[in-house]
């Protein structure tokens, strides 16, 4: 059972924001978040690892509702170099598999 | 600098005419993964190595083996391609297991079957 992510893709002028959303069926130890470029790897961005928990990364944050078992990662005044799919990766509680479970992925394109 | 570097970039093989992909790794991380990436799809995990514990997916393929002779390579064997084995195969590792540890992930060898 693959996590959701929603919207599937999103469109966006330079200085726009945008919010991604990442939902699970299972309940979460942690949400990872990477972004993939067009025919490059994942690079990771953050990890939350307790509910409530809220990050940041220069423009690029992300928070994690553990009892909605979900978690959004929030784009803020674009950058052309924000372009890529992103990814959500999570960890479910109570099965000892010390792997991800990456979600169906967000295409979001930047334009000037 | 440290990194995860996989080799080839590219390959192409044969239907049915084995193909191993390798990867390697300087940052001593004790866990390392295979994925399997199609197009606009997320990656999928096929198997992981902590040490030399191996883990293998319950739904990959008995087509698909890996070999990890110590802490800095691994490999992947694919017996006999299908042309439904066409894709990107990714290498990452973490530095340990556990939900709060990151995944460095190699480029990629984009597999190509005829």
């Amino acid at each position: 059972q693959q996590p959701v992510q929603s919207p599937q893709a999103v469109i966006l002028r330079e200085g726009e924001d945008a919010v991604i959303n990442c939902s699970s069926s299972k309940a979460l130890y942690s949400v990872h978040w990477y972004r993939q470029k067009h025919g490059e790897a994942p690079v990771f961005l953050m990890i939350l690892l307790k509910g409530g928990e809220q990050k940041g990364h220069e423009k690029i944050s992300a928070s994690f509702n553990e009892k909605k078992q979900q978690s959004s990662l929030y784009l803020t005044a674009s950058q052309l170099s924000y372009s890529g799919t992103y990814f959500c990766g999570t960890e479910w509680k109570g099965y000892n598999t010390d792997k991800l479970i990456f979600g169906t992925g967000t295409r979001l394109q930047v334009f000037p | 600098d440290a990194m995860v570097i996989q080799n080839p970039r590219y390959q192409v093989t044969q239907f049915g005419k084995p193909v191993t992909l390798s990867c390697s790794q300087t940052l001593n991380h004790n866990v390392m993964y295979w994925y399997q990436q199609k197009s606009s799809q997320a990656p999928k995990l096929l198997f992981h190595y902590y040490d030399k514990d191996f883990n293998n997916e319950a739904d990959t393929p008995d087509n698909f083996q890996s070999r990890r002779p110590n802490t800095s390579f691994c490999f992947l064997d694919i017996r006999s391609p299908g042309l439904g084995d066409a894709a990107m195969y990714l290498c990452a590792t973490s530095a340990n297991r556990g939900f709060s540890y990151e995944q460095y992930f190699g480029p990629g060898t984009r597999l190509t079957v005829t």
